[in-house]
């Protein structure tokens, strides 16, 4: 079983600010790592993943993440945010079957608000 | 981009009552899920669906729950008779069929399901 700690509920960031989401996970299983964007009364939009190979994972709107094994962390960056970033960020992971397939089934974080201010 | 569509968006129901909650997946789209929130909890899985069978469900999915894909375009989620502890937001997702790709999930808006 895995689990998904995201240590702040709330980040309040000014705009051009950088910007760090912060993300643990415990399994006891090989993983694959995601980070979903909401922006309000809209769906979960994928915003990167990392499934192999390079640690820093760049995903889309300027975002990236690295993953560090050691620690088990997946932390979100932005080196200079946007008012329209303003949303909730949840990191997922989910199992890596032996024939190295995932089956969407998720395990998700509580969630970190992002506000960013004029 | 194509979307996932969810219908409706707020659902109100009486304790006891059935209650269906629809989706439409991306057309070529082949496993289809339902997560849901509870308000101020983390989203959880419930079920994930392929070939027209339950690939996996989680603890939550228990008799009360069954899903269906009855004209090959809709996905639908059925609480038999609903709990107060069902109130959430149900969310739907699809994922295309493939290796790699299959991590990639397209999520619906979601259904607000409030059970009084």
């Amino acid at each position: 079983a895995q689990s998904v700690t995201q240590l702040d509920s709330q980040v309040p960031v000014f705009e051009e600010a950088p910007v760090e989401l912060r993300c643990n996970y415990s399994s006891s299983v090989s993983v694959y790592l995601f980070w979903y964007v909401q922006y309000p009364n809209q769906g979960l939009q994928l915003l990167l993943k990392y499934l192999s190979g390079s640690t820093l994972v760049k995903g889309i709107n300027g975002f990236e993440a690295e993953f560090n094994k050691s620690q088990t962390s997946f932390h979100l960056r932005k080196p200079s945010v946007h008012i329209s970033d303003t949303a909730e960020y949840f990191c997922a992971v989910s199992d890596i079957s032996p024939g190295g397939t995932s089956y969407g089934k998720l395990t998700f974080g509580q969630g970190t608000i992002l506000t960013v201010h004029p | 981009e194509p979307e996932v569509t969810q219908t409706p968006s707020h659902q109100v129901t009486q304790m006891g009552q059935e209650v269906i909650l629809r989706c439409v997946p991306i057309s070529n789209h082949l496993y289809f899920y339902w997560y849901r929130q509870i308000l101020g909890q983390k989203v959880e899985f419930l079920v994930s669906f392929y070939n027209n069978e339950i690939s996996e469900k989680s603890e939550i999915f228990d008799d009360q729950f069954s899903v269906e894909r009855p004209d090959g375009s809709n996905f639908t989620l059925k609480i038999r008779s609903t709990k107060l502890e069902d109130s959430a937001m149900y969310f739907c997702a699809s994922s295309i069929h493939g290796e790699g790709a299959r991590e990639k999930l397209f999520f619906g808006s979601g259904t607000q399901l409030s059970v009084l």
